[in-house]
């Protein structure tokens, strides 16, 4: 079993529609929750951040991290065309260097 | 660049060879990390430089891969004797030292654009 799961997708939504892509994983040690967002051909680049448990806003995104479940999800309100990418979760422990575990990556086609 | 350069960004070689891929990270970034990306599949760590600390190279899948790292500039992983396997994109970061960036502890990796690997 993969430390970090993500269903790969691929997901394809209308314009406007909202979009949630979500992560589980077995770590409990775990502290520090990211989403990266890759687009075709380029390197990821960072999108949401957070914190132990919680939400966390950020003009259309949404990220929530749930420690009691394993379970961290992004959600994307009025989706649109240029939101068409790739979406990596990445999460490492509390103390521990850069080394981010990520997740699989979720593909998505956002249909104007 | 204000960004991270790495080259080449597409390479073809032959099963048994020798590969060298290079990475200038961002200037002043202390850290820097290999990761490795197969087709379809999310990123794989590799090694991580920390200023003259030394590497943590729990990722290197076999000995036949080796990075290297002169002080907080460029670094260059070498693959010998390449196998199929071994073809996948690889993507180099930087960051400011874990836990020191502008806002507590950002988690920010800035990937350069990757070299695309393809074993014949």
């Amino acid at each position: 079993q993969k430390e970090v799961e993500q269903d790969p997708g691929p997901l394809s939504v209308p314009e406007g529609a909202i979009v949630s892509l979500n992560c589980t994983y077995s770590n409990s040690a775990f502290q520090y929750f990211m989403w990266y967002r890759q687009y075709s051909r380029k390197g990821p680049e960072l999108l949401m951040y957070t914190y132990s448990s919680g939400n966390k806003e950020d003009g259309r995104f949404t990220a929530q991290v749930d420690k009691s479940s394993k379970y961290i999800s992004l959600f994307i309100r009025d989706s649109q065309p240029s939101d068409s990418a790739t979406y990596l979760c990445a999460m490492t422990t509390s103390g521990n260097t850069g080394k981010l575990i990520f997740g699989q990556g979720t593909t998505l086609q956002v249909k104007p | 660049g204000a960004g991270v350069s790495q080259s080449p960004s597409n390479k073809v070689t032959e099963k048994g060879k020798d590969v060298e891929l290079r990475c200038d990270p961002i200037s002043g970034h202390t850290a820097l990390y290999w990761y490795r990306q197969r087709l379809g599949q999310g990123l794989e760590f590799l090694i991580y430089f920390q200023g003259n600390s030394a590497p943590d190279k729990s990722g290197l899948p076999s000995d036949r891969f080796s990075a290297e790292r002169t002080g907080e500039s460029v670094s260059t992983l070498t693959i010998q004797r390449t196998q199929q396997e071994d073809s996948a994109v690889y993507l180099c970061a930087s960051s400011t030292k874990f836990g020191r960036g502008p806002a507590p502890n950002t988690g920010e990796l800035f990937f350069g654009e990757g070299s695309r690997l393809t074993v014949l």
